[in-house]
């Protein structure tokens, strides 16, 4: 398997501008996970999807974010309108169910947003 | 509510040493622990999974062990190497139905030829 495939690689974005970002995970993997990684707080949690629903999102920051999975092999994440303070590296992961598995990241989408 | 912590933030060492990383956890209700490397520039990837019924896994020159009822974790790395410079981020799992992986800040490690 190709691994956890995530789309842009890197962004650079104006404020006030719609930014998507893109993600495959593992076949058969039915944990989806979306992550946020920035120098002052680490590994954020953004949301999480099971078998394509959201099961929590309370790491979202705000409004202007939201996150899809119309079906098991694709997710966004957009930001809209986007703010600097947004500038970050967002990472998908993926997983099965069982806890005695290991979640897999995707090499992460750079943001930019001046 | 959970909060991991990772000592130290940073690390150097000369190649060749053995070193401990260490990882501290407030809640002792965990499903497992994990370690993770973090090369510059790219995603994490999964070195060691524990269960909260193990004490330890090896992998290689790895080897964590879980101290559930002292909320410590140590990472291990015999005879290091250059390749092994990289952050390494711990990461526990609470017991229940959540799936959220509460994480450390990292230890930044360089080994020096």
């Amino acid at each position: 398997d190709a691994g956890v495939i995530q789309s842009p690689r890197h962004e650079v974005t104006e404020m006030g501008q719609e930014v998507t970002l893109r993600c495959k995970p593992i076949s058969g993997h039915d944990y989806l996970f979306w992550y946020r990684q920035t120098m002052m707080r680490g590994l954020e949690l953004l949301i999480y999807f099971n078998n394509n629903v959201p099961i929590d999102d309370s790491g979202m920051p705000e409004d202007r974010f939201s996150a899809k999975m119309p079906n098991a092999s694709f997710s966004t994440l957009k930001i809209q309108p986007s703010e600097p303070r947004d500038s970050a590296v967002y990472f998908c992961a993926s997983s099965l169910t069982t806890g005695r598995n290991t979640i897999y990241f995707g090499e992460g989408s750079w943001l930019t947003v001046v | 509510k959970q909060e991991v912590t990772q000592i130290p933030a940073a690390l150097s060492v000369p190649e060749g040493e053995n070193l401990v990383l260490n990882c501290s956890f407030t809640d002792s209700a965990i499903y497992n622990l994990q370690w993770f490397r973090q090369d510059p520039g790219k995603g994490l990837t999964s070195l060691l999974l524990i269960q909260s019924s193990q004490r330890e896994q090896t992998s290689g020159r790895l080897n964590a062990s879980l101290d559930k009822s002292s909320g410590r974790s140590t990472l291990y790395i015999a005879a290091s190497q250059p390749g092994d410079s990289a952050t390494y981020l711990c990461a526990v799992l609470n017991a229940g139905n959540n799936r959220k992986l509460i994480w450390g800040l990292g230890t930044s490690l360089a080994v020096n030829p």
